[in-house]
């Protein structure tokens, strides 16, 4: 069964901090993707990566293919930042769906 | 434009009723699903489509209908409901190359 694993589970950090969240999956795959989950529950989209790293202000997604694993970083870590962030993982063919991580929920206080 | 809109926001429905969860998307996108999101588990497919009049099952389609007459809606019935069916409901839709998904707000249902 094609799975993804993302830790930590929950995260609570000071502002200012740096956070990682990691993700893995099982086989192989042709794109992953980072949300994030607002705490009112809208998704949006924040990363989508084949290989290499992916900058975005204070966010910096970075995937290896050969260890199957991606990590989320956001430097300068703020609180509203606090959200759930999800990976997901797409093992390709023509349907092209996608399969989720559990999230990870963080939490930053000021 | 609007993005993936979805009606209604919240729902309340009585075991054995049925209902249909409103989606459209004016970004002329091809593929389209639907997902649940139940607590401690990450979202997971009920139906897709590929285009318009293209449907298949995702993971969790039992007790769910779609059809997609046309490119920008796409319709989840439930048939008749039960309370397992109590979750939130996410549409969302990405171009051809299965690029940046777009999500609409959600649409929380209570069955009792």
């Amino acid at each position: 069964k094609n799975e993804v694993e993302q830790s930590p589970q929950n995260l609570t950090a000071q502002e200012g901090e740096f956070i990682t969240i990691n993700c893995s999956y099982s086989v192989g795959i042709s794109a992953l993707h980072w949300l994030q989950q607002h705490p009112g529950g809208g998704i949006v989209s924040l990363f989508m990566l084949s290989s290499g790293k992916k900058k975005h202000g204070r966010l910096i997604a970075t995937i290896n293919i050969q260890e199957k694993h991606s990590s989320l970083h956001i430097t300068a870590s703020h609180p509203r930042d606090s959200a759930v962030y999800i990976c997901a993982v797409n093992y390709g063919g023509s349907q092209g769906n996608l399969i989720f991580g559990k999230g990870t929920k963080l939490s930053v206080k000021p | 434009n609007a993005g993936v809109t979805q009606t209604p926001k919240f729902q309340v429905l009585k075991t054995g009723q049925s209902m249909t969860l409103q989606c459209a998307q004016d970004m002329n996108h091809e593929y389209m699903s639907w997902y649940r999101q139940d607590p401690g588990m990450g979202l997971r497919l009920i139906h897709y489509s590929v285009g318009a009049g293209i449907t298949d099952q995702g993971e969790v389609p039992n007790g769910y209908n779609v059809s997609r007459s046309t490119t920008e809606d796409f319709p989840l019935r439930l048939l008749s409901a039960a309370p397992s069916q109590t979750s939130v409901y996410f549409c969302a839709s990405s171009g051809r190359n299965r690029g940046t998904q777009y999500f609409g707000p959600g649409t929380r249902l209570l069955v009792l």
